[in-house]
C-alpha cells in the first residue's frame, strides 16, 4: 500500500497567518491526491481534489499544489473558523491511504 | 437534498459480526462510487473500502481485507459493509462518503453523520 506522510503534525498559528502543510506519497500518485478538513465530532469536509481543484464552495483561501509524490495545501490567510485537523488522502489506486494528519491550533 | 444516512453500528463482543447499511438519496447514486471511511478515538481517519458504481470493483484497507465486503444496491439506493471477526481495534465512527465525480472513484465530497461500531467483551 502507498503510503502517506504529512508535515508539520500540528502547528500553531494566529488568524491572519499563510500556512502551509505538505504531504508525501511513497509512490507517485501523479495528482490523485484529495485534501480533507475535520472538526470534532462534524463529518470531514473535502477541501481539494486531484491535487490543486478546489472543491465547490470552498473558500478561495484554500489552494492545493503538487504531483507524483510531493503535494502542499496552503490556507493563504487563515480565518478562525479554519482551526481543525487537515489530512491527504491518495486516491490514485487501491486501498487508499490518508496522511496522518496536520493538527492546526490557535496561536 | 444529497444526503447519506448511515446505520447498523452498535455494541459487539470481538469475534461477532456487524452490517452496517447507508442509505442515499438527492443524486444519482448509480452514477458514483461509494466508500467506508472510519475515525478511531484518538486516532486520524482510515479509508476502509470502496466500491464502483456497477459493483465491478471494490477495495479494501490491508486491516480489513478478507474479513469486511462492501457491497451495493442500486435499486435500493444503498450500501452495506458486511464486518466479520470483529476485533478491538474495529472499534470506530464509520462514516459512508460519495466520489465527488461520476465514474471515478476518487474524493469524496458527500459524508454521513457516521455510525459507531463498539468491539468489547
Amino acid at each position: 500500500a502507498i503510503q502517506m506522510t504529512q508535515s508539520p503534525s500540528s502547528l500553531s498559528a494566529s488568524v491572519g497567518d499563510r500556512v502551509t502543510i505538505t504531504c508525501r506519497a511513497s509512490q507517485g500518485i501523479r495528482n490523485d491526491l484529495g485534501w480533507y478538513q475535520q472538526k470534532p465530532g462534524i463529518a470531514p469536509k473535502l477541501l481539494i481534489y486531484a491535487a490543486s481543484t478546489l472543491q465547490s464552495g470552498v473558500p478561495s483561501r484554500f489552494s492545493g499544489s503538487g504531483s507524483g509524490t510531493d503535494f502542499t495545501l496552503t490556507i493563504s490567510s487563515l480565518q478562525p473558523e479554519d482551526f481543525a485537523t487537515y489530512y491527504c488522502l491518495q486516491d490514485y489506486n487501491y486501498p487508499f491511504t490518508f496522511g496522518p494528519g496536520t493538527k492546526v491550533e490557535i496561536k | 437534498e444529497v444526503q447519506l444516512v448511515e446505520s447498523g453500528g452498535g455494541l459487539v463482543q470481538p469475534g461477532m459480526s456487524l452490517r452496517l447499511s447507508c442509505a442515499a438519496s438527492g443524486f444519482t447514486f448509480d452514477d458514483y462510487a461509494m466508500h467506508w471511511v472510519r475515525l478511531a478515538p484518538g486516532k486520524g481517519l482510515e479509508w476502509v473500502s470502496g466500491i464502483s458504481w456497477n459493483s465491478g470493483s471494490a477495495g479494501y484497507a490491508d486491516s480489513v481485507k478478507g474479513r469486511f465486503t462492501m457491497s451495493r444496491d442500486n435499486a435500493k439506493k444503498s450500501v452495506h459493509l458486511q464486518m466479520s471477526s470483529l476485533r478491538a481495534e474495529d472499534t470506530a465512527l464509520y462514516y459512508c462518503a460519495k466520489s465527488v465525480l461520476p465514474a471515478a472513484p476518487r474524493a469524496f465530497d458527500i459524508w454521513g453523520q457516521g455510525t459507531m461500531v463498539t468491539v468489547s467483551s
